[in-house]
């Protein structure tokens, strides 16, 4: 079974772009969650979605959105980017949402995004 | 919200049994520990989750106390290959506020 993918996997943006970044589930998963990962903040959850519905946000401005897809398929979209935006961004697919049984997830590689 | 408190490093030799303790106060009634293993340039790897009392299947052992307010991973007989960075989650089901520990990297020397 293939894994999760993520698309692209480098991204060079200029301060006040947007962009948007993709993930595929594995086959199956009904459940995206988005990661932001920075050497200094660590692991920091951006949110989750299950059947095209956003279930769970973490604390980040309204910049960072996302969306799923009737495929499962999930898209991250960050407005007007900063210089601390410069992160990977990962994402994790799971059968079920929250936590709790069914809910192990199954990260992809990241996409590596640099702000300059 | 349930923060977690990990050491951020720890060594250990080939054979040995490795304990990583994560410290979460806070933790909700609602609330599941997983610990997940990352290497440089991946995404971090699903080993276990537990809710109370202990958990193990073929990798790992999770050992969580009545209060829950800490869990021990441990992990038998270390190789070179599980030189990494793991990573508890105290998670709620409910609102989903997910709360990675800052890391701790676990270096096996041969």
């Amino acid at each position: 079974k293939a894994g999760v993918t993520q698309t692209p996997r480098y991204l060079i943006k200029t301060r006040g772009q947007q962009v948007t970044l993709s993930c595929s589930p594995i086959s199956g998963h009904r459940s995206v969650s988005w990661y932001q990962q920075t050497p200094g903040q660590g692991l920091q959850f951006l949110f989750e979605y299950f059947s095209e519905t956003q279930r769970n946000k973490g604390n980040f401005p309204g910049r960072f959105s996302g969306r799923q897809f009737s495929n499962s398929r999930s898209e991250m979209n960050v407005s007007t980017l900063e210089l601390g935006d410069s992160a990977l961004y990962l994402c994790a697919s799971s059968l079920a949402w929250g936590q709790g049984v069914g809910s192990e997830q199954y990260f992809g590689p990241g996409t590596r995004l640099t702000v300059t | 919200l349930a923060k977690t408190t990990q050491p951020i490093s720890m060594d250990s030799y080939e054979g040995q049994e490795v304990n990583i303790t994560c410290s979460h106060n806070n933790i909700a009634t609602n609330d599941y520990i997983t610990w997940y293993q990352q290497f440089p340039s991946q995404g971090p790897r699903f080993i276990i989750q537990g809710y109370k009392t202990k958990v193990t299947n073929e990798v790992a052992s999770l050992f969580i106390p009545a209060d829950r307010k800490s869990s021990t991973l441990s992990l038998p007989r270390v190789s070179l290959s599980d030189t990494a960075v793991y990573y508890c989650l105290v998670g709620t089901s409910n609102t989903g506020k997910l709360i990675f520990g800052q890391g701790t990297t676990l270096q096996v020397k041969p």
